[in-house]
């Protein structure tokens, strides 16, 4: 099955400067990727996500890129702030609607 | 806006004790996924449906986990007998093609 490690598992950056998560999966037919931000007590919020088809997807400060060869995908975030400090999952499936299969996550704490 | 829902939201069980947990899915959504999330071993997937048939129930003990989807507006999740490390917070998700939505979350502490 999949295997998704992720890195690092706590981060803490000043407010304004750029955050990189960085995940890899094992499993060569998965096809979809997407990041989630969990608050405490609250579910996985889908926050950007990305198709085996394409390398890098942004949408305004966070952005993802996919390297297929090297399996690995990673999370930016730019200009962070204060209400962006959360947990950050990323996961990974190998096509259709199938289960995901999640990182361990990390812990993302902004500076101010 | 759309939402899924699940109750109860924190549940307190003595062990052996029977446990139910309800999800409402986003209307629309053909797919449904129980998760577990624990400190120890991250967000795990437990089971799911597809047009309400069960597709992948791998990730649960059978012995005493069962998942039913009894009409499209509602899944359950049900542990009989529960153990001490079923503690834990479960998720249900709902989604269309890939995407997956996360409801808030049932806390289930068994004592």
């Amino acid at each position: 099955g999949e295997n998704v490690e992720q890195h690092p598992s706590t981060l803490s950056v000043q407010e304004g400067d750029s955050a990189v998560i960085k995940c890899t999966y094992s499993d060569s037919a998965s096809n979809y990727f997407p990041w989630y931000k969990q608050e405490l007590g609250k579910g996985p919020q889908l926050i950007i996500d990305i198709r085996s088809n394409v390398g890098e997807k942004k949408d305004q400060r966070i952005a993802v890129t996919l390297n297929k060869t090297a399996k690995h995908f990673s999370l930016h975030i730019t200009e962070t702030q204060p209400e962006d400090s959360a947990v950050y999952f990323c996961a990974a499936t190998s096509g259709g609607a199938d289960g995901l299969t999640f990182g361990k996550g990390t812990h993302l704490i902004i500076q101010p | 806006d759309a939402r899924v829902t699940q109750t109860p939201r924190d549940k307190v069980t003595e062990m052996g004790q029977e446990v139910t947990m309800r999800c409402q899915p986003i209307l629309g959504h053909n797919t449904v996924f129980w998760y577990r999330q624990t400190m120890m071993q991250g967000l795990e997937l437990l089971a799911y449906f597809r047009n309400r048939a069960p597709l992948d129930d791998s990730g649960m003990p059978k012995d005493r986990f069962s998942a039913e989807m009894p009409d499209a507006t509602l899944a359950t999740l049900k542990i009989q007998p529960s153990e001490p490390r079923d503690s834990a917070v479960y998720f249900c998700a709902s989604g269309f093609h890939n995407e997956q939505f996360f409801g808030p979350g049932t806390r289930l502490t068994v004592l």
